[in-house]
């Protein structure tokens, strides 16, 4: 089966630019994650989905950071307007359900400057 | 609190001696535990996981776990090190409310 697909897998911006990445979890999968990776931290939950409902966005900085998935597949995660501590990779994960084992997207590598 | 801890930041060992990745935590309920490895420039990928039966789960590339519920620990384990294990390695614990708290992770180092 295809994986979990994301894009861009690097990007470089300014402060107070803004941002988007997209996400294409598992076919059939009707959960989706949003992590923040820094360096040499574990992941943070950002956001979760399922289906097209948010499941859990306790942790997501809502001034700044946006996603929706409309449709309940793909999914896209903005930030507007970035500050230098959102310097991190971004993980989209899917899971058939909530209690099940993720699979992780290779990751969006966001470096402000 | 619920948490998740990874008390070693960096783990060594040589090829092909055993090697122990720790983990502890600290969830109400029975917990489903997860391992999960990053390799370098990749996204993280499932190892192992236990939710109930036997204390010992085996799982991919000859990982294997055990469960101790007196000392809330699932210690990741594999008998003979490879160069190849080198990599980044992550405990996870999901709450009865579905919830995933993660560790911070291990840095495992295989020297040849």
């Amino acid at each position: 089966e295809a994986g979990v697909a994301q894009s861009p897998r690097y990007k470089i911006i300014e402060k107070r630019q803004s941002v988007a990445f997209w996400c294409n979890p598992i076919s059939g999968h009707a959960t989706l994650y949003w992590y923040q990776q820094i360096l040499g931290q574990g992941p943070k939950l950002l956001i979760q989905f399922q289906n097209n409902g948010v499941v859990d966005d306790s942790q997501l900085p809502k001034d700044r950071f946006s996603a929706e998935r409309l449709k309940g597949v793909d999914s896209t995660l903005k930030i507007q307007p970035a500050k230098l501590e959102d310097s991190a990779v971004y993980l989209c994960a899917s899971s058939l359900n909530g209690a099940n084992v993720l699979t992780f997207g290779a990751g969006s590598r966001l470096t402000v400057l | 609190a619920q948490s998740v801890a990874q008390p070693e930041d960096q783990v060594n060992v040589a090829e092909g001696n055993p090697l122990t990745v720790k983990c502890t935590y600290s969830v109400s309920g029975n917990p489903y535990l997860f391992w999960y490895v990053q390799y370098p420039n990749r996204g993280l990928q499932f190892l192992l996981k236990y939710i109930t039966g036997d204390n010992l789960v085996k799982g991919s590339y000859g990982f294997e776990a055990e469960f101790n519920k007196s000392q809330t620990s699932f210690h990741l384990k594999k008998p003979s090190a490879l160069v190849s294990d080198s990599a980044l390695y992550f405990c996870a614990v999901r709450t009865v409310n579905y919830q995933l708290i993660w560790g911070a992770g291990t840095k495992l180092i295989i020297k040849p």
